[in-house]
């Protein structure tokens, strides 16, 4: 079954600096990965996902990835943070049947000014 | 464009007691997933509905169950509450399945249900 690990449940970055989040994948055939992220009281949105095309993926806000099937990592990045990226981020890996998402255990982002 | 929408957005039981949470799926959309968000942790699938059949369960038991309805809206039933189905219950549309995996899903803000 397919799964994924986030390394660092919480990760604090000063306003301004470079944003790694990190996520390793398992999974028996190539996945579909994604990231979403999780405003307090809120649902979750996509911030982005791989499909198999481009290795390095952009989203929203800034955000991208890059898929390395050699490292089995799918690492969210982010040049420069701001104060508005504090939230919980999420990875997640879809099944093969692609009915269902795997998520991982979440790393809250705190920006300090 | 209407998002998904969940009601209600808090709620309190007891041990035994059964509750209904309800979600309306975004416009277009045609299938509808729910997911339990424990706190601290990420969301674990339940089950998914297709086209008003269940299509996929995760690993809980039966006393979790769900309907979807002509219009594409859902409800997922609990009974017998239990202290740990306290949780964030997570809804999320998409359009056919996940067409095959790399479809988004659309996540309403959730209900979030304690159990006392």
């Amino acid at each position: 079954a397919q799964s994924v690990t986030q390394l660092g449940s919480h990760v604090s970055v000063s306003e301004g600096a470079l944003v790694l989040l990190r996520c390793n994948y398992s999974s028996s055939v190539p996945p579909y990965l994604f990231w979403y992220v999780q405003y307090p009281n809120q649902g979750l949105q996509l911030l982005l996902k791989y499909t198999s095309a481009a290795t390095l993926v952009k989203g929203i806000n800034g955000f991208e990835a890059e898929f390395k099937k050699s490292e089995t990592s799918f690492h969210l990045t982010k040049p420069s943070a701001h104060m508005r990226d504090a939230a919980e981020y999420f990875c997640a890996v879809s099944s093969n049947t692609g009915n269902q998402f795997y998520f991982g255990t979440g790393t809250s982002l705190t920006v300090i000014p | 464009e209407t998002g998904v929408t969940q009601s209600p957005t808090h709620l309190i039981k007891t041990r035994g007691q059964q509750v209904t949470l309800r979600c309306s799926s975004q416009s277009g959309h045609n299938t509808v997933s729910w997911y339990q968000q424990a706190l601290g942790q990420g969301p674990q699938f339940i089950f998914q509905y297709y086209r008003e059949e269940e299509n996929g369960r995760g690993n809980f038991p039966p006393r979790f169950s769900g309907l979807q309805f002509p219009n594409y809206s859902s409800e997922l039933n609990v009974n017998a509450l239990e202290l740990d189905d306290s949780a964030l219950y997570l809804c999320a549309s998409s359009l056919d399945g996940t067409s095959g995996g790399t479809g988004e899903l659309f996540f309403g803000e959730g209900s979030r249900l304690t159990v006392l």
